[in-house]
């Protein structure tokens, strides 16, 4: 198995609604990204999860909460969202500490609306 | 930080050689990534090339890395429409762990 699975592909959800975003893996990368990318902008980093530790936070604000219950599952929890939350959501994966580094294996990503 | 430049926009015609161009400022990026993307999709890893490296030939691709000019091209040969899409060039360096992007370039193939 070689990719990265995201659940679901399209979410519509209300500014008071709670969701969660859902990441696979069976890769047995011990390294798992969430990013946020407008239309027609490169992602934009937002937690790094190594070893299921949390260890970069890019500054992202508290209504999206991370969350890494074992090595193969990410989760991103969404509560009281804005409009302009409304992207795509990528997870990724990679081998941690692998010398020479091979990039990331991207999801297809989870495309949010925020109404 | 790390700066990764490229153009927005390239249009060629089916069958011709596509060039993508990609410029960073860092000059301990170790990794240097292609990604493409197609739309509503996620991100494809295309190819890659090591810093050690100056060049990488796989099938239709070929990449270029100029380190001295920090200057990072992907050429398409023999594009067809099925290559229409944003390329992201991207670049990684071994001491922060972060993969940083380009604007992306969005590849036009005309019939």
């Amino acid at each position: 198995d070689t990719e990265v699975t995201q659940t679901p592909k399209h979410l519509v959800m209300g500014m008071t609604n709670k969701k969660s975003l859902k990441c696979e893996q069976h890769m047995g990368h011990r390294a798992m990204y969430w990013y946020k990318q407008k239309a027609k902008k490169p992602p934009e980093l937002m937690f790094v999860y190594s070893y299921e530790k949390l260890s970069i936070n890019e500054s992202v604000p508290s209504r999206f909460s991370p969350e890494c219950p074992n090595s193969s599952l990410l989760n991103l929890h969404l509560h009281a969202l804005q409009p302009e939350d409304s992207a795509l959501y990528l997870c990724a994966s990679s081998q941690e500490g692998q010398e020479p580094f091979y990039g990331y294996t991207f999801g297809s990503g989870t495309r949010l609306t925020v109404v | 930080g790390e700066d990764v430049e490229q153009s927005l926009f390239l249009s060629v015609r089916e069958g011709d050689s596509s060039v993508i161009n990609c410029t960073y400022t860092d000059s301990s990026s170790t990794y240097l990534y292609w990604y493409k993307q197609e739309p509503g999709a996620g991100l494809q890893l295309l190819t890659y090339i090591f810093s050690n490296m100056d060049m990488k030939q796989d099938q239709r691709l070929t990449v270029l890395l100029n380190k001295k000019d920090k200057h990072l091209s992907l050429r398409i040969a023999d594009t067809q429409t099925g290559d229409s899409a944003i390329y992201f060039c991207a670049v990684g360096s071994s001491n922060t762990g972060k993969l940083i992007f380009g604007q992306g370039t969005t590849l036009q193939v005309k019939p």
